[in-house]
């Protein structure tokens, strides 16, 4: 199994673009969320999903648009890049049933916006 | 949102040296977990802990939930090379809305090896 995958793995962009970062997870997890990591903050949660059609705000969801069309898949929208948005976004994705820590996470996707 | 108060931030470690660290909140947890971080990696799981005052242990690594479910801590005996790498704990409150079984996450403890 190739468990949580996360393309791509480092963008640039320019201020004002937009992008879309994948996440696809072959583990058939009903939950799967977004997380940024940024020095001393930990991780945050950005959107998630507990199944195919719906999908929540988490922490900071500001900048940033998700859909649930499938199981497999979660891809993290941003419309219009900015600077602040530079950070490592990871994946996750559980069983429904999985006690709640149970996440298995992507290696990351590493953005920069100049 | 809830906030992880996680320490010490980095610490640099010799082989063979047995390793601490903790997290604190304000507010109460009903799960405490602890993730590790390999460079370029995403966090893998380490321990779950599930009841207040559980003591779980994964071969050289002892994690405790604290009693008042507002802290834990993580101990690494015996350190080795490979054990360098971010740590995080997070924790997942008790649940009103929280259909998503969001988790919050501490700030990281890094692990280094001493020159």
């Amino acid at each position: 199994n190739a468990g949580v995958t996360q393309t791509p793995k480092f963008q640039v962009l320019k201020t004002g673009q937009s992008m879309t970062l994948q996440c696809a997870q072959d583990m058939n997890h009903e939950y799967m969320s977004w997380y940024r990591q940024d020095p001393g903050m930990g991780l945050r949660l950005i959107h998630y999903s507990v199944g195919a059609g719906i999908t929540d705000q988490g922490e900071v969801p500001n900048g940033y648009n998700v859909s649930r069309s499938t199981t497999e898949d979660f891809p993290l929208r941003l419309l219009s890049a900015a600077p602040s948005q530079t950070s490592v976004y990871f994946c996750a994705s559980r069983r429904a049933l999985a006690l709640s820590g149970e996440l298995f996470f992507g290696e990351g996707s590493r953005l920069t916006v100049l | 949102g809830q906030q992880l108060n996680q320490s010490p931030q980095s610490m640099f470690i010799q082989e063979g040296e047995d390793v601490s660290m903790n997290c604190t909140s304000s507010s109460i947890f009903n799960t405490w977990l602890w993730y590790k971080q390999d460079p370029g990696e995403g966090p893998v799981l380490l321990i779950a802990l599930y009841k207040a005052g559980e003591l779980t242990s994964n071969g050289r690594l002892t994690a405790q939930f604290g009693i008042t479910r507002k802290d834990s801590f993580l101990n690494i005996s015996a350190s080795i090379p490979s054990d360098v790498g971010i740590y995080f704990c997070a924790g997942q409150p008790p649940s009103n809305n929280n259909a998503g079984n969001m988790l919050t996450f501490g700030g990281g403890t890094r692990l280094m090896v001493k020159p």
